[in-house]
């Protein structure tokens, strides 16, 4: 079964405007949570990620909110561009085991001009 | 940065036939390589995890003796899907956690071998 659960399953903005995917995870020994960007028929790209021990992490115009006690982690694109037109995968894993990603279904992005 | 080469980037084969796609890490060693299939509109699943010098270690479902995986030195693993079928045809994508890392450590992916079986 998906550890990782993502919504929502596509979403349409307007160019500048902000994209927000969503994921909870129950897996309390995940420690590490990245998000992917994949493009069609290319592999995915480590977008950023975040660490269990801060709530927020920025990087450009992307932003990781962290909610260590809900068990929730969201994806924030301000400005979106439409460059940023993909499919987008959140993940968690345990970097003190296996580090196996558990991935998100994936969001589709469109980003209209 | 980093850089995981997968090659074909696309192939075709015919029903019955064996295929390699080959994944080499070419700016670090890896001791681990993951093996990830993905369909269309769908998200990656975890097929198997390649360990230099010793077994693969298989998620559950995934036929060991179908998708036979090598993984000869620290820079190269082999998938091959043997007596491929049409429903083998997917999206296959290798992931490489560098050796001797701490935590933290990035995964570099691929830019995955689209297999189709006619």
């Amino acid at each position: 079964q998906q550890q990782v659960k993502q919504s929502p399953q596509s979403l349409i903005v307007q160019k500048g405007g902000i994209s927000i995917i969503n994921c909870a995870y129950e897996n309390t020994a995940f420690d590490y949570f990245p998000w992917y960007q994949q493009f069609p028929g290319k592999g995915p790209a480590l977008l950023i990620a975040i660490r269990p021990d801060v709530s927020e992490k920025k990087e450009g115009r992307f932003t990781i909110s962290f909610n260590k006690s809900a068990k929730q982690f969201s994806l924030h694109i301000m400005d979106s561009q439409p460059g940023d037109s993909a499919t987008y995968f959140c993940a968690a894993s345990s970097l003190w085991s296996d580090y196996k990603l558990s991935f998100g279904a994936g969001t589709t992005v469109t980003v209209r001009a | 940065g980093a850089v995981v080469s997968q090659h074909p980037s696309w192939v075709i084969c015919k029903s019955g036939t064996s295929v390699k796609i080959e994944c080499r890490s070419l700016d670090f060693q890896a001791t681990t390589m993951f093996w990830y299939r993905q369909f269309p509109k769908q998200s990656l699943m975890l097929m198997a995890t390649s360990n230099e010098g010793s077994k693969a270690t298989y998620e559950q479902g995934v036929e060991k003796d179908k998708f036979l995986i090598n993984h000869a030195s620290l820079t190269l693993s082999t998938l091959t899907v043997t007596s491929a079928h049409p429903e083998d045809s997917s999206f296959y994508i290798c992931s490489v956690r560098p050796a001797g890392q701490g935590e933290g450590t990035e995964a570099f992916f691929g830019q995955g071998t689209r297999l189709t079986v006619v």
